[in-house]
């Protein structure tokens, strides 16, 4: 299973909004629900942010918010803070009941 | 507080083998599937296996399959991933990590570093 591909930096000033893209070719993808996105910053763990797509968890900030369109994922971070600054990872669901993650976004804040 | 603790990490030579643990305390351990995650140095992520809640079904990533084998004990509240015939391209920051639904990574601990050099 190949690597999910994401574009390997996105930035933006404070207060903008941003996007990024989760982009996988084949069905395994396409016929699920099940993408989640993580954050994290540099020597910490991965945090969830979204999951099944568009859901967030108790506590992550409504800035975040996904969404998916056949082959792409996306997830769009509003009103860009300081602290958004971070590395941000796609993960899908495979019909091998495997997971896969994505190649990895820097989100720099100008 | 919910907390998962990975240790068992280090220096192996190629060839050798590793045993990690995760110990989870703060939820039921036992009614969550489990997961292990590495990041290689500056890398992305690599999902590399899962177990259901009884250990019954467990799922591997093709590049670790027949050398690593996850386990668990729920009396202990413990997750394990043995690691055989390590390789170089093995070293890494190993996460374990709840998952629920099809999300592997729900909730992760703070990760162990094992390093395969010579």
């Amino acid at each position: 299973q190949s690597a999910l591909t994401q574009p390997a930096s996105v930035s933006g000033s404070p207060g903008q909004s941003i996007t990024i893209s989760c982009t996988e070719t084949t069905s395994d993808f396409s016929s699920y629900n099940y993408v989640s996105w993580y954050q994290q910053h540099p020597g910490k763990a991965p945090k969830l942010i979204i999951f099944d797509v568009s859901s967030r968890p108790s506590g992550v900030s409504n800035r975040f918010s996904g969404s998916k369109s056949g082959y792409t994922a996306s997830l769009t971070i509003s009103g860009l803070q300081a602290e958004d600054e971070a590395d941000y990872y796609c993960s899908s669901y495979t019909t091998s009941d495997t997971y896969v993650f994505g190649t990895g976004t820097k989100v720099t804040v100008l | 507080e919910e907390q998962l603790v990975e240790s068992g990490g280090g220096l192996v030579q190629p060839g050798g083998s590793l045993r990690l643990s995760c110990v989870a305390s703060g939820f039921t351990f036992s009614n969550y599937w489990m997961s292990w995650v590495r990041q290689a140095p500056g890398k992305g992520l690599e999902w590399l296996a899962n177990i259901k809640q009884d250990g019954s079904e467990k799922y591997y990533v093709d590049s670790v399959r027949g050398r690593f084998t996850i386990s668990r004990d729920n009396a202990k509240n413990s997750l394990y991933l043995q690691m055989n015939s390590l390789r170089v391209e093995d070293t890494a920051i190993y996460y374990c990590a709840r998952t629920i639904s099809a999300t592997p990574g729900a909730f992760w601990g703070q990760g162990t570093l094992v390093t395969a050099s010579s």
